[in-house]
């Protein structure tokens, strides 16, 4: 069983529309979750990072974590083509350095 | 951009050969990472550097190996390349590299696109 789960989708939804990604992850000792957005050919970029419980908002970003059920969630409200990239979601360890885990990534289209 | 620079940007070079991808963290991030990714395999962690000093380990093969120099750049050392090393190599960097907490968050480069033939 793979750390991190993601559906890599493609998923296409039209502009404006509420986008929902989600990540499932195995091990309860992972502690600090975070979303990266990544556009072809580009480094990932760093949209979320959060280490509890509930929801953490971030203007169109809402980032939520449920550590019950090793679940992980993204969404994106009023989704605009320049969404359109791909959404990793990434587990850290808590204590020690730092070792990151990456879900494989959601690729998302939004059209116009 | 996050200000983690990665040269080349792009790399084509033939099956046993040995290439050295570098990268320069962003200004005051003592931690470095390497990643590799394959369009099958995704984001993989491959090593992490702390001033200077290896700190963690990922899935590197023996084939690979990575250094921190004492201005805190670092170079991925891929030698006797297969064709399945083909992929892109991401640096990462942050403040502490110590899980967790604020200020300790990876920032990406560019990456270097290594093809293989």
């Amino acid at each position: 069983q793979k750390e991190v789960e993601q559906d890599p989708g493609p998923l296409s939804v039209p502009e404006g529309a509420i986008v929902s990604l989600n990540c499932t992850y195995s091990n309860s000792a992972f502690q600090y979750f975070m979303w990266y957005r990544q556009y072809s050919r580009k480094g990932p970029e760093l949209l979320m990072y959060t280490y509890s419980s509930g929801n953490k908002e971030d203007g169109r970003f809402t980032a939520q974590v449920d550590k019950s059920s090793k679940y992980i969630s993204l969404f994106i409200r009023d989704s605009q083509p320049s969404d359109s990239a791909t959404y990793l979601c990434a587990i850290s360890n808590s204590g020690g350095y730092q070792k990151v885990t990456f879900g494989t990534g959601t690729k998302l289209q939004v059209i116009p | 951009d996050s200000g983690v620079t990665q040269t080349p940007k792009h790399l084509i070079t033939a099956t046993g050969q040995r290439v050295t991808l570098r990268c320069s963290p962003r200004s005051g991030d003592l931690s470095v990472y390497w990643y590799q990714q394959s369009l099958d395999q995704g984001l993989q962690f491959l090593i992490q550097y702390y001033n200077g000093e290896e700190r963690a380990k990922g899935n590197i093969l023996e084939r690979f190996s990575a250094q921190q120099f004492p201005d805190l750049h670092s170079e991925l050392n891929l030698s006797s390349l297969e064709l399945g090393d083909s992929a892109l190599y991401f640096c990462a960097s942050s403040s502490r590299g110590l899980a967790g907490g604020q200020g300790n968050e990876q920032f990406f480069g560019p990456g270097s696109r290594l093809t293989v033939l």
